[in-house]
Order: C-alpha cells, then structure tokens, then sequence
C-alpha cells in the first residue's frame, strides 16, 4: 500500500526565517510527487511536479527537491503571506495519487 | 479562462436528504476526481473517472454515488446512506496516463448536515 507521510504537522516561523517541510513517501513505481498549497476554505493549489530523484524546481521563495525516499519542500526568508497548508502527493502506477496529512504552516510578521 | 468550477460553496442537507454537489471542468482533462477532506486527515478520495460513461469507487465510496455523462461534468450526490456526510467535497481534474498526472482542484464545497 502505498504511503505519504509529512512532518511536522505544525510550523510555526519568523519572518525571514528559513525552514524546511519534509514529505517521505513509499509508493511503488512513482510516477510523480506533488506539492500543492492549500489556503483556509479554498481548494489546493498546484506548485510544483517532480519526477526523478535529484530533480529540483523553484518558485518564487519555495524550492522542492526529490530524492529516492523523501521529498523536501524549502521556504527561504518566509513572508506572513506564505502562511499555509502545504499539501504532498505521490502517484504511481494506478495514477491515483496518495496524499499526506499536510503540514500547517504559520509566518508570524 | 480554463479551470474546474464547483456549486454550491456551501450546501446544508437534513437528516434523509439526498444532496447534489456539481463539478465542471473546461481544461479538456479525461479524468475527474471527488475527494473529502475532514480536520487533520489527508484528502480521502471518493470516486474518480478516467472516461465519459465509466467511474471507480474510491477508499469511501460508500455512502455517496456519480455520473459521468459528459467530459465537464462529474456531479456528486451524497445520500441519505452516508452517516457522517459533514466535511468538505473537492474536485478535480487530470490528463491521466500523459507526461504529467498533475491534478487541478476546484474551490470545494463545504458540507454541513443539520
């Protein structure tokens, strides 16, 4: 059975203050890993799609990184704006993609 | 612009009511999706499409039941068999077996029973 776990749960950050979401994950033949942001009440929001170990994408202050076992998801110098549920996801070979529990994030200005 | 539309935002049923919760998709993506999410759980999928006329239950399915008449549209009803139907419904859309899977989700419909 495929699995996707992420730590921590909560996150707690300081202005300017860098950090990183982890997302491990066991899931047979992976065909993707996804991250997405989730805002309070509103539907998630596509970042970023990795698709082999070693890969790495960027988006403004995120940047997510992939490897064998685990996924990171790095926030440099966070803005209270970033405050959010960030959600991970992998898919493999029935292309039905198993999703962790989210890890609530919180920048305090 | 292309996206997934989901009606109502949100939706109160009394006990024995069966609900309808529409989804719409314009990205021309075969494959539709209906997840819950409840506090703390990850998104728990319910039933999904990959083509018009053909659908699979998901880990819940239990409880609620789809149609796929059409590409843009995967309407989900929750009924009266589902005991604890409060919680928030989100649809989505993906090009399945393509370069990416990547899946685009609607805004959700929040679920309260009275």
């Amino acid at each position: 059975e495929d699995q996707v776990t992420q730590s921590p749960e909560a996150l707690r950050l300081q202005e300017g203050e860098s950090s990183s979401l982890n997302c491990s994950y066991t899931v047979s033949g992976l065909r993707g890993l996804f991250w997405y942001r989730q805002d309070p009440g509103k539907g998630p929001e596509f970042l970023f799609t990795l698709y082999s170990a070693g890969e790495e994408k960027e988006k403004e202050r995120l940047k997510a990184t992939l490897t064998k076992k685990e996924s990171f998801l790095h926030i440099t110098a966070p803005k209270p704006e970033d405050s959010a549920t960030y959600l991970c996801a992998g898919t493999g070979g029935s292309y039905i993609p198993t999703f962790g529990r989210g890890t609530s994030l919180i920048v305090h200005p | 612009d292309g996206g997934i539309t989901q009606s109502p935002k949100y939706l109160f049923r009394k006990e024995g009511q069966n609900v309808t919760l529409s989804c719409e998709q314009n990205l021309n993506h075969d494959a539709m999706y209906w997840y819950r999410q409840d506090p703390g759980q990850g998104l728990r999928l319910i039933y999904y499409s990959q083509i018009v006329n053909d659908f699979q239950k998901g880990d819940i399915a239990e409880g609620y039941s789809v149609s796929r008449e059409k590409k843009e549209s995967f309407p989900l009803t929750v009924t009266s068999a589902q005991k604890n139907p409060t919680a928030f419904y989100l649809c989505a859309s993906s090009i399945p077996s393509g370069l990416t899977d990547t899946q685009y989700f609607g805004p959700g419909t929040r679920l309260t029973v009275l």
